[in-house]
């Protein structure tokens, strides 16, 4: 059973262009969460998904970010108009059921805006 | 969200036990305490929660006041591997799994 897929691990978008990164969950998995770490600090909860619902967009910048879990394929966090201030490492989590149980994460994807 | 306090670093001997401590003095009736651990460069990793007993598995142990206003994170005996940041994390017994990160206790274990 793989352990949640990220890709790309290492993503560069000029400012201005648009970054899109994927998180496959653990098989079985129904609910996925996106996470932001900026440099030296702890993560930041973004958004908790599940399948086709957005159940608490809580911590997503109210502009320019964006996240979905189709009911078939991985969950995509849309950044449009990358700014040098989103240049961090996002994290992607899934879980089995809600509720008080063990995450797993991803490797991240590192993204850098020049 | 109720919050964690913990030191921000500490020290350990190679094969020593070590004891990390964690401050939630706001902790409501159902709120789970959850520990992650990060690896330089990785994402976090699991550790161990519980409610209000401790708990223990093949990775550590969690030891919970009496009041619930803080808890221990022991591990029984530190090697190179577990030197990261370790997270003390207060989760709703509803909220599912967006857990609110601090800053963490950095551990540095000491060959």
């Amino acid at each position: 059973n793989a352990g949640v897929m990220q890709n790309p691990r290492h993503l560069v978008r000029r400012r201005g262009q648009e970054a899109r990164l994927r998180c496959s969950p653990m098989k079985g998995h129904s609910h996925v969460y996106w996470y932001r770490q900026l440099p030296e600090e702890g993560l930041k909860f973004m958004v908790y998904l599940q399948k086709e619902n957005i159940i608490d967009e809580s911590g997503m910048p109210k502009e320019r970010f964006s996240a979905e879990f189709p009911k078939e394929g991985p969950s995509i966090l849309r950044i449009q108009q990358v700014v040098r201030g989103d240049s961090a490492a996002y994290f992607c989590a899934s879980s089995p059921v809600a509720g008080p149980t063990e995450a797993f994460f991803g490797q991240g994807t590192r993204l850098t805006v020049v | 969200d109720a919050k964690t306090t913990q030191p921000n670093s500490m020290e350990s001997n190679e094969e020593e036990p070590v004891h990390l401590p964690c401050n939630h003095s706001t902790i409501s009736g159902t709120d789970y305490i959850h520990w992650y651990r990060q690896l330089p460069s990785q994402g976090p990793e699991y550790v161990i929660h519980g409610l209000t007993s401790n708990v223990n598995n093949r990775m550590a142990s969690l030891a919970i006041a009496e009041d619930r206003k803080s808890s221990t994170l022991i591990l029984h005996r530190a090697t190179l591997r577990d030197a990261a940041v370790y997270y003390c994390i207060l989760g709703s017994q509803t909220g599912a799994n967006n857990l609110f990160f601090g800053t963490g206790t950095r551990l540095t274990v000491i060959p």
